[in-house]
């Protein structure tokens, strides 16, 4: 079975700080990796995902994870978040035996500052 | 494209009252998914479709029943509603099992059962 570990509930940070979100996966096979992000009153909407390739993938407004394979990790960073960054974030897993479904994480709240 | 939407956006039950939420995506995809959301609980999965007229359980099935008797339709159901399914619904819908396919999502519906 998988499984998503989210670390942080929730962070606080003030505007231009840089923000590292944990994930940590349980996985035997082969995975994919997503973060998704959910603005206040908003549905989910992909922020990045890794397939396979360069374990450091870029993705909308800024963020980018890197997928590291001997630590069950995809983390989720940013070098200077903004006020607008305020939102929920979810990590997401999808197996090669697992038909397309998706374990989530708890997700964490960020909260930023202006 | 609309995407993925879904109706009503809000609904107030009395315990043992019956519902069903309609989710439709107009992307052709394969796959959709019944999510619930619960404060600290991330996304759980209720159900899914691998196809027309194919549904199967997912992590939390019971007190749920769903149909998707057209490729862009899948329908969850409440036969009798309890308190204990108050919450934020989502719908999903993925091009299908390929690992590197992301998950699309409706804008929920708010269900409280009172």
């Amino acid at each position: 079975a998988q499984s998503v570990s989210q670390h942080n509930h929730h962070v606080i940070l003030s505007e231009a700080a840089s923000l590292e979100l944990g994930c940590n996966y349980s996985y035997g096979g082969t995975v994919n990796l997503f973060w998704y992000v959910q603005y206040p009153g908003q549905h989910l909407q992909l922020l990045l995902k890794y397939f396979s390739g360069d374990p450091l993938v870029k993705g909308i407004k800024g963020f980018e994870a890197e997928f590291i394979k001997s630590k069950f990790s995809f983390n989720l960073r940013k070098p200077s978040v903004q006020w607008s960054d305020t939102a929920e974030y979810f990590c997401a897993v999808t197996g090669d035996t697992n038909a397309g479904k998706s374990t989530f994480g708890d997700g964490t709240t960020l909260t930023v500052k202006p | 494209n609309a995407g993925v939407t879904q109706t009503p956006k809000f609904r107030v039950l009395k315990t043992g009252q019956s519902m069903t939420l309609l989710c439709a995506q107009d992307m052709n995809h394969e796959y959709m998914y019944w999510y619930r959301q619960d404060p600290g609980m991330g996304l759980r999965l209720i159900h899914y479709s691998v196809g027309e007229g194919t549904t199967a359980k997912g992590e939390v099935p019971d007190g749920y029943n769903v149909s998707r008797l057209k490729k862009q339709n899948f329908l969850l159901g409440l036969e009798s509603a309890a308190p204990s399914q108050t919450s934020v619904y989502f719908c999903a819908s993925s091009y299908g099992a390929s690992l590197a396919t992301e998950q699309y999502f409706g804008p929920g519906t708010r269900l409280t059962v009172t």
